[in-house]
């Protein structure tokens, strides 16, 4: 079983309207982390968002947001009053467990279109 | 404004040919990781070193890939021979061991075997 599923195969939306990306995981480790990555066509990979298991609060940072649903094993990215320049690829991806173990497994990510 | 810097940005080579490929993790990070993107696999980790100690390079070819850390401010991947599949871009992150340990990426190295 896939550990990070990103379904959607690419997004639109309009400028200055929210979208919602999707992201599902699969883990039995009760501890772990859950990150956003966003990938413009320059290519580097930018972070965005972190939320760990045991955090009670949704994490956000400025125009992101993360709509945590742990019973439902979601993590969706929410991106509000969307701007031309959040057209990229976004990376869902968790990192399982605590100690040793720093891994991330990347979900497939998914294009955003931000249309004018 | 730390940053993880990768050498070289591009990399052409044609195939049989050593590529090696040079990270600087941001000052201060001790774990380094190196992955690997293409179209149909994705983002694959190939290796991580904490304090420059080898954890994890079970996602590496080991017959052709070699990764080292010879000081706390270089992180090497070398390739050697190249093939044609090893096309892909090669990106290079940094931590700190800490709850969150978020990773923050290079730019990368797009290399291209011949």
């Amino acid at each position: 079983a896939q550990k990070i599923t990103q379904t959607q195969p690419g997004m639109f939306v309009q400028e200055k309207e929210a979208v919602t990306l999707d992201c599902t995981y699969d883990t039995s480790d009760p501890s772990y982390g859950l990150f956003w990555y966003k990938q413009p066509s320059s290519g580097e990979m930018i972070f965005l968002i972190y939320q760990g298991s045991y955090d009670q609060q949704n994490a956000t940072e400025g125009r992101y947001s993360l709509n945590f649903q742990k019973a439902r094993k979601s993590a969706n990215l929410v991106i509000s009053a969307s701007q031309l320049g959040d057209s990229a690829m976004y990376f869902c991806a968790m990192r399982e467990g605590t100690g040793a173990n720093s891994k991330l497994t990347f979900g497939k990510g998914i294009t955003l279109s931000v249309r004018p | 404004d730390a940053r993880v810097t990768q050498t070289p940005r591009d990399k052409v080579t044609e195939m049989g040919q050593e590529v090696t490929m040079r990270c600087q993790p941001i000052l201060g990070h001790n774990t380094v990781f190196w992955y690997r993107q293409t179209m149909m696999q994705g983002l694959e980790l190939l290796a991580y070193f904490r304090n420059r100690a080898p954890l994890d390079d079970s996602g590496m070819p080991k017959d052709r890939f070699s990764a080292e850390m010879p000081d706390a401010t270089l992180a090497t991947l070398k390739i050697q021979p190249s093939e044609p599949r090893d096309s892909a871009v090669y990106f290079c992150a940094s931590g700190l061991k800490s709850p969150q340990e978020t990773q923050y990426f290079g730019p990368g190295t797009r290399l291209l075997v011949l």
